[in-house]
């Protein structure tokens, strides 16, 4: 399958914890987007990358939330401290740069902060 | 903060019959999308609208775009139980940046 994967689908934690989400892209997309949906609601852009680097990063996305693509392929999302605020869908999607910023999306981590 | 609306937030219809949902936003725009989602699943990309094109077709669907309006339509045509899902637009304000979705709309289409 070379469609976006996301690991794991879901995660259960107790608040305070750490979590760490992983996405790996379609090989060949340069960009990687984060979003998070919370229930009826759309997806809520947090940041995105170009290759390795970050290029943006959303005022949802506070200072216990890092996310990193070391080598321009697969990223994390990293929550540090979780609140139960912080359950939600996290959503990966990847794109080419050009020409029109169609995104394909993973099928997400779902994440419940008891 | 989510730029577009879209309206109705949901909408059951016969099988058969056309489903249509309605998409405004704010800001000028480079393009506007359509995702579907299945109930608790990622977004499926449907079909794409440059700001420089009134109407697309694809297969069932056909979008519309009224730039000056800031509005997009989504017809699915002869809905199947299939088409059950929520809907959403998404803009893209220079085919560079990050999308903005709307909330969505929840179609339930009854066999």
């Amino acid at each position: 399958d070379t469609g976006v994967s996301q690991d794991p689908r879901h995660k259960i934690t107790k608040r305070g914890q750490n979590v760490t989400f992983r996405c790996d892209p379609i090989s060949e997309h340069n960009r990687l987007y984060w979003y998070r949906q919370t229930l009826g609601q759309g997806p809520e852009f947090l940041t995105y990358f170009q290759n390795e680097a970050q290029l943006e990063k959303s005022r949802l996305l506070s200072d216990r939330f890092s996310a990193e693509r070391p080598k321009g392929s697969f990223s994390t999302l990293e929550i540090q401290r979780t609140e139960q605020g912080d359950s939600a869908m996290y959503l990966c999607a990847s794109s080419f740069i050009l020409p029109y910023n169609e995104q394909f999306f993973g099928p997400g981590t779902r994440l419940t902060v008891l | 903060s989510q730029q577009g609306e879209e309206d109705p937030q949901a909408l059951s219809i016969q099988e058969g019959e056309n489903a249509t949902m309605n998409c405004s936003y704010k800001t000028s725009i480079n393009n506007l999308q359509w995702y579907r989602q299945n109930s608790g699943r990622g977004l499926v990309h449907l079909i794409l609208i440059r700001s420089n094109e009134r109407e697309k077709h694809s297969g069932r669907l056909r979008v519309t775009l009224d730039t000056s309006k800031k509005s997009s339509s989504l017809l699915i045509t002869a809905s199947r139980a299939a088409d059950t899902a929520s809907y959403f637009c998404a803009t893209d304000r220079s085919g560079n940046t990050p999308l903005v979705f709307g909330k969505g709309t929840r179609l339930s289409v009854i066999a």
